[in-house]
């Protein structure tokens, strides 16, 4: 099992609203991403997650909010969002190890997306 | 600042042609260099990688051709099918437990292949 599986496919939410994005993986990855991408652009990094534990945070504005609650599970909170937000939002996984050689040079699986929609 | 840099930004191939897309980087931290296929409104998928100590990986139609003391790769797609038809978006990243990245992608701009019937 290779997939990462993302929740919901499109969302379409006010900008007064409070939504959740979900993003799931079973192949013992332990470093998850969360990315974004605008049309016609490469995916922007956002978040990283290490062993469950933020440990990138690429400047994102606090009305996005991560949360990894166990090692399969990568949430996106979002609160208060902006129609600039609007985007497909991209959650990956690859695995981690203790050894340089192989550490993180292994494949990065992406899941198929949110396309969010701020109105 | 962009880290990897790709052309062509489009490439329209007629059918059983070859599509060639360039990247070329700077870091030489950088020791894993992967092409991601990606079509409208999914999510990109992993077609091929290459590690710096190989100069050429071939999987099917596809090869990745790399050049170390240039600082460069290419994919070459071979016998281009319209299904081929895509972004396509080189990357490149390096051993994390030494540093603080985290195995975070490097992606170039990308370039968006048409291949016609």
């Amino acid at each position: 099992d290779t997939e990462v599986t993302q929740t919901p496919k499109h969302l379409v939410m006010g900008m007064t609203n409070k939504k959740s994005l979900k993003c799931e993986q079973h192949m013992g990855h332990r470093a998850m991403y969360w990315y974004k991408q605008k049309a016609k652009k490469p995916p922007e990094l956002m978040f990283v997650y290490s062993y469950e534990k933020l440990s990138i945070n690429e400047s994102v504005p606090s009305r996005f909010s991560p949360e990894c609650p166990n090692s399969s599970l990568l949430n996106l909170h979002l609160h208060a969002l902006q129609p600039e937000d609007s985007a497909l939002y991209l959650c990956a996984s690859r695995r981690p190890g203790t050894d340089p050689a192989r550490a993180l040079n292994t494949e990065a699986f992406f899941g198929q997306g949110t396309r969010l929609t701020v109105v | 600042q962009q880290q990897v840099k790709q052309s062509p930004q489009s490439l329209i191939v007629q059918k059983g042609g070859i599509s060639i897309i360039n990247c070329a980087y700077e870091n030489t931290a950088f020791d894993y260099f992967p092409w991601y296929q990606q079509f409208p409104g999914k999510g990109p998928a992993l077609l091929i990688a290459i590690r710096p100590d190989v100069s050429e990986k071939k999987e099917g139609r596809f090869t990745i051709s790399f050049n170390k003391s240039a600082k460069q790769f290419s994919l070459h797609i071979m016998d281009s099918q319209p299904g081929d038809s895509a972004t396509y978006f080189c990357a490149a990243s390096m051993v994390a437990d030494r540093g603080s990245t985290l195995g975070r992608l490097y992606f170039g701009r990308g370039t968006q292949l048409t291949v016609w019937p």
